[in-house]
Order: structure tokens, then C-alpha cells, then sequence
């Protein structure tokens, strides 16, 4: 099974900061089958980002998505109130799919 | 608009087993793939095991494998996932999910650009 690592495994930012997430595989992610997820206590969680740089239905272009092969990162370019929470990159180019262990973003 | 409706809170005796189901609505059922993802308290996601209609067996994380069942009834429209052998490990809110199509892995998922989760079942193991 593909092993994800995402770092930090904290971010304190303040709103208005640009946020930057790694997620790194332990091999090489067929298709660039990366996709990135949001989630807030309590909820289900949102997909942001598919196929490692497509934004999913009715996400804000200052979320962005970039990498291929082993390294991938999900930028938030301006950060919003909304979206201090923890977030999720999952690879689904393999049968198997695995999630990484998040990144919480805070309030700094 | 799909709409993924999970059975409610369970809890369970260490070593018994539980079913939870997730009933599809407001599309072409038979058509989709779902996926089972669980959440411990104040961990991470963690996947399951997924499963594609009418295309083979299902597949699990090796964690789940030979304790996990996943199946697909079509004429209910509802999607099963059955953990055996229960440990208070296995606490956790288990999600069902769908990207509204045929696949849940490769370049054919996310054809629609979203995906659909239920509401999450509360398992909990304590004897």
C-alpha cells in the first residue's frame, strides 16, 4: 500500500496568510490520482481538489492543487475564517486507497 | 443530487460484529462505486476498502482484510459494511462515499468533479 506523509502535522497561520500543504507518497501516485479533502469537526469530509490540481465543484479558486509523481501540495492562497480546519490528501491510483495522517491549519 | 443515508449509532460487545448500511438515492445507483472510510476520535481518516458494481470482489486495506465485508444490493439501493471481530480499537464513526460513478480509483473517479459522503454511523465498542 502507498504510504502518505503530510507535513506539518500543524499550521499556525493568521487569516490573510497564504497556506501551504505537503503531501509526499511512498511511491509514485498512478495518474496523478491525488485529491485533497477539508474537514471541520462534527462534519463529513469536502472534497477540494481531484486528479492532484482539479478543483472540485464549488471550490474557491484560492484553493490550488500542483505536484505529480511522489510530491504534491495544496496551496490556500488568502486564508479565510472558514477555512481554519484539518485537512486530508488521499491517493485513489491504486485499488488500495490510502489517506495521509492531515494537516490541522489554526488560528495563529 | 445523490443522497447517501447511513444506519444509525451502534454499540457493540468486544468480539461480536456490526453492519452498517448506506442507502443511494437521487441517481443511478447500479452504476455507482462507494468507498467505506472510518474515524477514530481525534484521529484521521482512515480507508477501508471500496467496491465497484458489477466488476469483481471488493478490495481492503490490508488492515481490514478478512475481518472487513463490503457488498452492494442493488435492488435496494444500498451499500453494506459489515467489521467482525470488534475491538474497542474500531471505535470510530464510519463513512460511506461515492463519487457518483463506476470507479473509485484511477483516472476515471471524480468524473462528476464531486463526491457524496454519508452522514457517518457511530460505532462503539465497550463491553
Amino acid at each position: 500500500e502507498i504510504v502518505l506523509t503530510q507535513s506539518p502535522g500543524t499550521l499556525p497561520l493568521s487569516p490573510g496568510e497564504r497556506a501551504t500543504l505537503s503531501c509526499r507518497a511512498s511511491q509514485s501516485v498512478g495518474s496523478n490520482s491525488l485529491a485533497w479533502y477539508q474537514q471541520n469537526p462534527g462534519q463529513a469530509p469536502r472534497l477540494l481538489i481531484y486528479g492532484a490540481s482539479s478543483r472540485a465543484t464549488g471550490i474557491p479558486d484560492r484553493f490550488s492543487g500542483s505536484g505529480s509523481g511522489t510530491d504534491f501540495t495544496l496551496t490556500i492562497s488568502r486564508l479565510e475564517p472558514e477555512d481554519f480546519a484539518v485537512y486530508f490528501c488521499l491517493q485513489y491510483g491504486s485499488s488500495r486507497n490510502t489517506f495521509g495522517g492531515g494537516t490541522k491549519v489554526e488560528i495563529k | 443530487q445523490v443522497l447517501l443515508v447511513q444506519s444509525g449509532a451502534e454499540v457493540k460487545k468486544p468480539g461480536s460484529s456490526v453492519k452498517v448500511s448506506c442507502k443511494a438515492s437521487g441517481g443511478a445507483f447500479t452504476s455507482y462505486s462507494f468507498t467505506w472510510v472510518r474515524q477514530a476520535p481525534g484521529q484521521g481518516l482512515e480507508w477501508m476498502g471500496g467496491i465497484i458494481p458489477f466488476f469483481g470482489p471488493p478490495n481492503y486495506a490490508q488492515k481490514f482484510q478478512g475481518r472487513a465485508t463490503i457488498t452492494a444490493d442493488h435492488f435496494t439501493s444500498t451499500a453494506y459494511m459489515e467489521l467482525s471481530s470488534l475491538t474497542s480499537e474500531d471505535t470510530a464513526v464510519y463513512y460511506c462515499s461515492t463519487t457518483g460513478g463506476a470507479y473509485y480509483y484511477g483516472s476515471g473517479s471524480y468524473l462528476s468533479g464531486r463526491d457524496y459522503w454519508g452522514q457517518g454511523t457511530l460505532v462503539t465498542v465497550s463491553s
